[in-house]
């Protein structure tokens, strides 16, 4: 498995602001994803962030709105931009590692975003 | 048809009872398939991989069915710890996990 910080844990904004989160983890993964959490719902896919390319971005969601940042294999960031009520949202990161028969991801503990 | 169904529930049962969920998804090319456990609040955590050939930790036992396209998880003897929402998900195209809407389960004493 991983282990998987993210700051911060919770954050109230106001809209038209922006935030970044940050996530690490404790060892060095290649594969880094961001998912979004809406009240009631299921995760969706925000992005995938491999180190050294560029992020790729799901259906929905854009660079200019949810820039992304891999610099290197153990941390990534996410901004939320210009952000709306909409968006309050809890956000995790998760990575990949091999795990006994088959690759598995593990999951942050979730930044929990409420915007006004 | 949605990528990856579950039943919302939710499954209320005694404790000792024995529970089943199943899921079904849509991708016959998916490769991986899990079961995760989130509790309210929390993020999910990684329960079970799941196998072609079908596996068992405990107390819970997963199974896929490549040719119905659905996954399983069954569990014995029910807890009131394992009162959680739990989550199928199923590889992408990207090495992204697609995720089920989640079955709660209420274990009662």
């Amino acid at each position: 498995s991983a282990v998987i910080s993210q700051k911060p844990s919770r954050d109230i904004c106001q809209r038209g602001t922006s935030l970044t989160i940050q996530c690490q983890v404790d060892s060095q993964v290649t594969m880094m994803f961001w998912y979004r959490q809406q009240p009631g719902q299921s995760l969706t896919l925000i992005a995938t962030a491999n180190q050294g390319s560029e992020a790729t971005y799901e259906s929905g969601f854009v660079i200019d709105k949810f820039p992304i940042s891999r610099p290197n294999l153990t941390f990534s960031t996410l901004t939320v931009s210009n952000m709306s009520p909409e968006d309050s949202s809890i956000y995790l990161c998760s990575v990949e590692v091999e795990g006994q028969r088959a690759y598995e991801q593990y999951f942050g503990p979730g930044t929990r975003l409420t915007v006004t | 048809r949605k990528e990856v169904e579950q039943d919302p529930g939710p499954f209320n049962v005694p404790e000792g009872a024995t529970v089943a969920f199943n899921c079904t998804y849509s991708n016959s090319a998916s490769q991986s398939f899990f079961w995760y456990r989130q509790d309210c609040r929390k993020e999910p955590k990684l329960l079970m991989s799941v196998y072609s050939s079908g596996n068992e930790d405990g107390r819970f036992t997963a199974q896929l069915n490549r040719a119905s396209q659905y996954i399983s998880l069954l569990i014995r003897d029910s807890k009131l710890s394992d009162s959680a929402t739990y989550l199928c998900a199923v590889s992408g195209s990207q090495g992204n996990l697609i995720f089920g809407k989640g079955t709660k389960l209420s274990v009662k004493p």
